[in-house]
């Protein structure tokens, strides 16, 4: 079966300091891949996906990048951490051969700056 | 902006009751998913409607979907406190990038 896995659960991290998530699937291979932000209390906002290595599509302007660097493995990164970086990190996958396939979410980790 | 927004916001019922949530959206769409979120975790998929279903169901869960109003309902049937989570839909938007966009989602609540 599939799983998928995100680390760590919590961060704390103060403001100018670099990041690093990182969010492995296993048991299925070619996975769409997705991050995504929610701030307390609210939706889901598309940071970035991807459809294959090295693909990768942002959604949104700012102070994050991701890379894909194996099939299964996708990384959110930040070189200076700003204080509006902090939230609840979810990465996902979903099956990449057609439209209309549910995604499968991580447990998350709660990034707080100080 | 936000491809759908569900409405309420949030929601208090008793156990046993129904519950009811809607989503609206702007743009066409393929189809439309229903997740599920306890507090502190990840989404969980609960059902996905395509655009030329009307309803759909599973177990508990009753979905429609109205493409000319652009609404879509979850009904949750004889409820339990464990259904206390929060609610999102999930479009498309038609876009064809495997891509979602997620509403704001409606809290939940069933009191025993």
């Amino acid at each position: 079966s599939q799983t998928i896995h995100q680390w760590p659960a919590t961060l704390v991290q103060p403001v100018g300091s670099p990041l690093s998530l990182e969010c492995t699937v296993e048991g299925t291979s070619n996975p769409n891949l997705y991050w995504y932000r929610q701030a307390a209390g609210r939706g889901l906002q598309l940071l970035f996906y991807s459809v294959g290595i090295g693909q990768i599509s942002s959604e949104v302007p700012q102070n994050l990048s991701a890379s894909r660097p194996q099939d299964r493995q996708f990384i959110l990164s930040s070189k200076k951490l700003l204080l509006s970086d902090s939230g609840f990190y979810l990465c996902a996958w979903s099956g990449g051969f057609s439209d209309g396939q549910p995604q499968h979410f991580g447990d998350g980790t709660r990034l707080s700056i100080l | 902006s936000q491809q759908g927004e569900e409405d309420p916001q949030a929601l208090s019922i008793q156990e046993g009751e129904n519950a009811t949530m809607n989503c609206s959206y702007k743009t066409s769409i393929n189809n439309l998913q229903w997740y599920r979120q306890n507090s502190g975790r990840g989404l969980v998929h609960l059902i996905l409607i395509r655009s030329n279903e009307r309803e759909k169901h599973s177990g508990r869960l009753r979905v429609t979907l109205d493409t000319s109003k652009k609404s879509s309902s979850l009904l949750i049937t004889a409820s339990r406190a464990a259904d206390t989570a929060s609610y999102f839909c999930a479009t498309d938007g038609n876009s064809g990038t495997y891509k979602y966009i997620f509403g704001t989602g409606t809290r939940l609540k069933v009191l025993a």
